[in-house]
């Protein structure tokens, strides 16, 4: 089985900070990775797939960007609010594989006010 | 209302029993999953279907039935619940074509006794 990596485990931070987060993946047979955000008591939501080399992409004052070759991609959040608090998972989706996503088991970030 | 639904919400139910998950989807998505996510696992991958009458095991399939005889119906099945099936469980879809990302229904906590 093939691993995704998301370093920290968990990360605490004011109200204000800036912070990233980090996902490793193997490269070989690459297809997309996605990003997704899982507050407590739902369920996760899409924030980005990427499938370029290079990509980057930004939602508001979330972005991320990847690196195929190297086999990682950072999220960053800019100027963090208490709603960001929340579990961002990464998944791998390898070519070929029938669009199954390989997940990391997440960072979870909290926001202090 | 369009989405992806799940039912029960919330299931007690007893080691033996059999019991059903339902996951209903109105956007005719081909591909449908199912996940369970357990503390210090993250999600993992119980089936999945491609398309209508197209069922392929997971990561940790033992213990589980699928069906998918309409696109829109994925229903998960514990023929003989046990206690190690007491988790949340979480039905998703996605498109067919593309770097869709997965949509998830609520989630179904399922607690075995």
């Amino acid at each position: 089985i093939l691993n995704v990596e998301q370093s920290p485990q968990s990360l605490h931070v004011q109200e204000g900070d800036s912070t990233n987060f980090t996902c490793s993946f193997p490269s070989s047979n690459f297809y997309a990775l996605h990003w997704y955000r899982w507050e407590t008591a739902k369920s996760p939501e899409a924030l980005f797939v990427m499938t370029l080399n290079g990509d980057e992409k930004k939602k508001g004052r979330i972005s991320a960007t990847l690196n195929t070759k190297e086999g990682y991609s950072y999220l960053y959040i800019k100027g963090s609010q208490p709603e960001d608090s929340a579990t961002y998972l990464c998944a791998l989706e390898n070519a070929g594989n029938n669009r199954k996503l390989i997940w990391g088991l997440g960072t979870s970030l909290a926001v202090n006010p | 209302d369009a989405g992806i639904t799940q039912s029960p919400r919330y299931k007690i139910t007893e080691t033996g029993r059999q019991v059903t998950l339902m996951c209903h989807q109105t956007w005719s998505h081909s591909y449908m999953f199912w996940y369970r996510q357990d503390l210090g696992h993250g999600l993992r991958l119980i089936y999945y279907s491609a398309a209508a009458d197209i069922t392929d095991k997971g990561e940790v399939p033992d213990g589980y039935v699928v069906s998918r005889s309409k696109t829109e119906n994925f229903p998960l099945t514990l023929e003989s619940a046990t206690r190690s099936q007491t988790s949340v469980y979480f039905c998703a879809s996605r498109g067919l074509e593309g770097t869709y990302e997965q949509y998830f229904g609520p989630g179904t906590r399922l607690t075995v006794t």
